[in-house]
């Protein structure tokens, strides 16, 4: 069955950078579009960004636009997300979610999610 | 960039039908999603191009979609049921965007 694993989450000061991975199981990986989604806590979701399928096309929520970089690796069926320049409002939980075979179909299957906190 | 607005919340009877809105310029010219929240628990699509279903969800959740505005319905509400539901679409300028969800509250 597909299975999305996040890591990576913890408690960071505003400016530093924090690196979060997805391992996904249970599919052909190399196939899908991957996406990241994040849920502030007691707020709704927001969409942060999604790669193609081989990686060639990637889209940012202008939120993190020029900070945050998705990127995955699939010979390791692993979604990443480097994060810098963190600030308050980036506090969320982070989840790794599978797309359709092009970045803009729904997202079929997610992961339980990753804690990211930002504070000093 | 393009908006979908939901009501905050929306409260059922046992056995009855909920209706919850998603409001967006021309959204019936788009395809919606719906997705299902229970509290600590990753978000599950429930509808997907305005009215399918994925495999395991149960007929009596069904959707629709004109003009602007999308609807999902969820017949014979069950306490199960009770759960954020946001819809969400993906947009040429904003790319994906979701709702602001609406709490079910099964009374």
């Amino acid at each position: 069955q597909v299975q999305l694993v996040e890591s990576g989450g913890g408690v960071v000061q505003p400016g530093m950078s924090l690196r979060l991975s997805c391992a996904a199981s249970g599919f052909r990986f190399s196939t899908y579009a991957m996406h990241w989604v994040r849920q502030a806590p007691g707020k709704g979701l927001e969409w942060v960004a999604v790669m193609s399928f081989d990686g060639s096309n990637k889209y940012y929520a202008d939120s993190v636009k020029g900070r945050f970089t998705i990127s995955r690796d699939n010979s390791k069926s692993t979604l990443y997300l480097p994060m810098s320049g963190l600030r308050a409002e980036d506090t969320a939980v982070y989840f790794c979610a599978r797309g359709g075979h092009d970045t803009s179909g729904p997202l079929g299957y997610w992961g339980r999610g990753t804690l990211v906190t930002v504070s000093s | 960039s393009y908006v979908l607005t939901q009501p905050p919340s929306v409260s059922v009877a046992p056995g009855q039908t909920a209706r919850i809105t998603c409001g967006g310029n021309n959204i019936g010219s788009k395809s919606v999603h719906w997705y299902q929240q229970k509290p600590g628990q990753a978000p599950v699509l429930v509808i997907y191009n305005d009215n399918d279903r994925p495999s395991g969800i149960p007929e009596r959740i069904s959707g629709s979609n004109s003009g602007n505005t999308a609807t999902l319905t969820i017949s014979r509400v069950e306490a199960g049921d009770e759960a954020d539901y946001y819809c969400q679409v993906w947009d040429t300028n904003s790319d994906h965007v979701f709702g602001t969800g609406t709490k079910v509250t099964v009374l």
